[in-house]
């Protein structure tokens, strides 16, 4: 079957560094994608990745293992602001998105 | 402002009425999407069209209904809304279809099925 695997819940201190991580299993791949989301709100576009590698943008990079299935998104100088769900999906040979149930990272001052 | 709208904010609704969430772009995006959210699960596929006058299942499609009569309109019709139907439904689209293309979101519709 397919799937994706985040942790629920992070915790990290404003300024600080916080990785996050997502495995994944699906029928086919055509690359993953990372997506913010603020409680309420809907979901925001922050990566895509589809070869091996980082990719960084600004405070944000988002790794990818195809051999392993794996992804990270690394945030760095932390903010209140970052205070999110952080929805990891993977797109399969049928170019559907699977979702991972999200990480939920709080910030502390 | 470019981007989706989607109606009503939030609706409760009684068990085994008919409802219709709205969803409209202004993108000319080629994809839309019907999304729920909830609790302690990923968003989870209900249906899609890949362009105007197609539509597909996706994962979860058993209770809905969608029609794309044009390029803008993407309306999903729950035709006798039960209470496991109670979630966040997001409507989302993207430029291209069938293609690792990036999907944007709408606001989202809050339903509650009593």
């Amino acid at each position: 079957g397919q799937n994706i695997d985040q942790p629920t819940e992070m915790t990290a201190t404003e300024g600080a560094i916080v990785q996050i991580n997502c495995t994944y299993q699906t029928s086919g791949f055509n690359g993953l994608f990372w997506y913010q989301q603020h409680a309420g709100e809907a979901p925001t576009f922050l990566s895509y990745n589809v070869l091996d590698g980082l990719e960084e943008k600004g405070r944000f990079s988002s790794f990818l293992s195809r051999s392993k299935g794996y992804s990270y998104l690394l945030l760095k100088e932390l903010q209140m602001k970052d205070s999110a769900s952080y929805l990891c999906a993977a797109m399969d040979s049928n170019y559907q998105l699977i979702w991972g149930a999200g990480t939920k990272l709080i910030i502390k001052p | 402002i470019a981007g989706i709208t989607q109606a009503p904010t939030s609706q409760i609704l009684a068990a085994g009425r008919r409802m219709t969430l709205r969803c409209t772009q202004d993108m000319r995006h080629n994809a839309m999407y019907w999304y729920r959210q909830d609790l302690g699960l990923g968003l989870r596929l209900i249906h899609y069209s890949n362009t105007a006058g197609t539509t597909g299942k996706g994962e979860v499609p058993d209770g809905y209904s969608v029609s794309r009569a044009n390029t803008d309109d993407f309306p999903l019709t729950l035709a006798s809304a039960v209470p496991s139907q109670t979630s966040v439904y997001f409507c989302a689209s993207s430029r291209l279809a069938a293609s690792p293309d990036t999907q944007y979101f709408g606001p989202g519709t809050r339903l509650t099925v009593l």
